[in-house]
């Protein structure tokens, strides 16, 4: 069974930084892109950043980058989210998900983690 | 950017009807549509891709069509557990992927 287990959330002050991480088993991760897509408290989803199975490419989007950066680490099973500048609209629960590909581009997420709550506030 | 505007934004149907959720691009994503289901509290839920191909152990019930601008998420007998929110999601251009705002589905 696909298990992705979200960690690393939690209260951090405007300007600061948090890495998130996302293990993953019940597949052979290097073979799969893998995404972070966030929801604000009561709101809906949003894109946030996606990046290949080998590592090799990454995309951000517009509101995150130049702060945020997405990493993996293929020998044990686990993606990375390191976020800096952290800002009051970047509180929400940041979920990891796998890719159905292994390369970037035009496809779909299956399946996703519960997520964790990354709250910016001071 | 694509905008994906999902209507309506809550839809009220009593159990054993039918529901009909809509889903329009601002410019066309050809079938390149995903639907998911969200419960409070967990995690979205891969329905369907291809705008119209279910996932894997997705019950009949839930057919999805359209394609270029206009999609729809059908339910056919509503049962207790499919009373959740549904996000639409394009990936024919991107970055960035971008969702609808979601349609909460509740009991009537």
């Amino acid at each position: 069974e696909v298990q992705l287990l979200e960690s690393g959330g939690g209260l951090v002050q405007p300007g600061g930084s948090l890495r998130l991480s996302c293990a993953a088993s019940g597949f052979r991760f290097s073979n799969y892109a893998m995404n972070w897509v966030r929801q604000a408290p009561g709101k809906g989803l949003e894109w946030v950043s996606s990046i290949s199975g080998s590592g090799g490419r990454t995309h951000y989007a517009d509101s995150v980058k130049g702060r945020f950066t997405i990493s993996r680490d293929n020998s044990e099973s686990t993606l990375y989210l390191q976020m800096n500048g952290l800002r009051a609209d970047d509180t929400a629960i940041y979920h990891c998900a796998k890719d159905i590909y292994s390369s970037l581009g035009g496809n779909w997420f299956d399946p996703w983690g519960q997520g964790t709550l990354v709250t910016v506030s001071s | 950017e694509i905008v994906m505007t999902q209507s309506p934004a809550t839809l009220s149907v009593s159990p054993g009807e039918r529901a009909t959720l809509s889903c329009r691009a601002s410019q066309s994503v050809s079938s390149d549509l995903a639907w998911y289901q969200q419960k409070p509290g967990q995690a979205p839920r891969l329905l369907i891709y291809g705008a119209s191909t279910r996932a894997t152990g997705v019950p009949a019930r839930f057919t999805g069509s359209g394609s270029g601008t206009e999609f729809t998420l059908t339910i056919s007998s509503l049962q207790s557990e499919d009373f959740a929110v549904y996000y639409c999601q394009q990936y024919n251009k991107w970055p960035p992927y971008t969702f609808g705002q979601g349609t909460k589905l509740e009991i009537k």
